[in-house]
């Protein structure tokens, strides 16, 4: 039974470089989420999606980071440019419907610029 | 404000029960989360609760609200090593809705 599968595991890059984070949602699930995780603000839901349509992304830093949900198996995460301050776990997760049901998250990709 | 919180870290020995507490924000939540984090993972839901409930137990868990003090507490009994993790309670914000804020998490360490 596949849960939410995330790539990479880790990416390592330079400032300035643009960044893709990728997920796979369980298959059948119509809600995505992507939060950020750092020790200073903790974890921060940045945008959702509810079948593949943004919902709500009152939480995205500013306009270097975009989301896009192309179809309902397959979502990014784009930083361009990268900042340092972008460093941190990126986490997505996924539910089918109604929000009593848990959130199934991934397990994160870490995040480092350099 | 949208600020959930909760202790940093907590120590308790093996067989001892733990308590972990969380302040929330949002009166309009309808239903309230613990989530545990192990090292390395994401996060996985471990109970909810329901807004007019006061208690919830499932196995080793137990949950109680006071929803007056916008107070949520997690008691786990015979804590076990395996315990460890990072625990996070979370609400729903603005009620009906699938937006879940998260508090910062508390670290529980379990002692041999």
């Amino acid at each position: 039974d596949a849960g939410v599968i995330q790539s990479p595991r880790h990416e390592v890059t330079e400032m300035g470089q643009e960044v893709t984070l990728r997920c796979k949602p369980i298959s059948g699930h119509d809600y995505l989420f992507w939060y950020r995780q750092t020790m200073m603000r903790g974890l921060e839901l940045l945008i959702y999606f509810n079948n593949n349509v943004p919902i709500d992304d009152s939480g995205m830093p500013e306009d270097r980071f975009s989301a896009k949900m192309p179809n309902a198996s397959f979502s990014t995460l784009k930083i361009q440019p990268s900042e340092p301050r972008d460093s941190a776990v990126y986490f997505c997760a996924s539910s089918l419907g109604h929000y009593l049901v848990p959130q199934h998250f991934g397990d994160g990709t870490r995040l480092s610029i350099l | 404000g949208e600020d959930v919180e909760q202790s940093l870290f907590l120590s308790v020995r093996e067989g001892d029960s733990s308590v972990i507490n969380c302040t929330y924000t949002d009166s309009s939540s309808t239903y309230l989360y613990w989530y545990k984090q192990e090292p390395g993972a994401g996060l996985q839901l471990l109970t909810y609760i329901f807004s007019n409930m006061d208690m919830k137990q499932d196995q080793r868990l137990t949950v109680l609200l006071n929803k007056k003090d916008k107070h949520l507490s997690l008691r786990i009994a015979d804590t076990q090593t395996g315990d460890s993790a990072i625990y996070f309670c979370a609400e729903n914000y603005g009620g009906a809705t699938n937006k879940l804020i998260f508090g910062t998490g508390t670290l529980l360490a379990v002692q041999p």
